[in-house]
């Protein structure tokens, strides 16, 4: 049983098409993230959600829009996609805080 | 501003050696520290998780030490082995429901 799944796992498109990203958790976490990881290999917080609530914003581009239907599923949409979106983004959880799991990761790729 | 530093960025080293892997933070008021290990393409999987009271963790043949004073980690690998080549990523909870991220060290076996 997987406990993060996302899909896609590859998603090729074209600039200023809109896509989304999907991720699901079956551990009963209470709270979900976004990462990305850029083209250095570099993760870094997007978005985070607890309970359906978000919690943390980083200075993300507005196009980018979260939403969180249940406390198990938080899914990424990106409007108006750029070439610079490029990379692989990750969906994690965790309870209370402590330890995160992450997913098998979704490499976008905007040609 | 909160960092976190992970040097040296590549390590070679020849089968069945120890080894010792280096993770440095700007803030000492930490919630709790994960190592990733990371392969090729692939996702994250957790590796050990330390607590801000603990002092190291163990599993397997891996050790992770935590100096919350000096702002250090370290992730020990005994008897290495091939499959242990990934890179490792130390990940800190500065206590704002986030994880930021080392920048890796490329872990490299030699048969």
């Amino acid at each position: 049983d997987t406990a993060v799944s996302q899909t896609p796992k590859y998603l090729v498109t074209q600039m200023g098409n809109d896509k989304s990203i999907k991720c699901e958790q079956n551990l009963g976490h209470d709270t979900m993230y976004w990462y990305k990881q850029d083209s250095k290999k570099f993760l870094k917080i997007m978005f985070s959600y607890n309970n359906k609530e978000l919690i943390i914003n980083e200075t993300v581009p507005n196009r980018f829009s979260p939403k969180s239907p249940d406390k198990a599923h938080l899914n990424l949409h990106i409007n108006s996609l750029e070439l610079g979106d490029s990379a692989v983004y990750f969906c994690a959880s965790s309870q209370n805080s402590v330890e995160q799991y992450f997913g098998p990761g979704t490499r976008l790729t905007v040609t | 501003k909160q960092e976190v530093t992970q040097i040296p960025a590549a390590l070679s080293v020849p089968e069945g050696e120890n080894l010792v892997l280096n993770c440095s933070f700007t803030d000492s008021a930490i919630y709790n520290l994960q190592w990733f290990r990371q392969d090729p393409g692939k996702g994250l999987t957790s590796l050990l998780l330390i607590q801000s009271s603990q002092r190291e963790q163990t599993s397997g043949r891996l050790n992770a030490s935590l100096d919350k004073s000096s702002g250090r980690s370290t992730l020990y690998i005994a008897a290495s082995q091939p499959g242990d080549s990934a890179t490792y990523l130390c990940a800190v909870n500065f206590g704002n429901e986030k994880l930021t991220f080392g920048t890796g060290t490329r872990l490299t076996i030699i048969p």
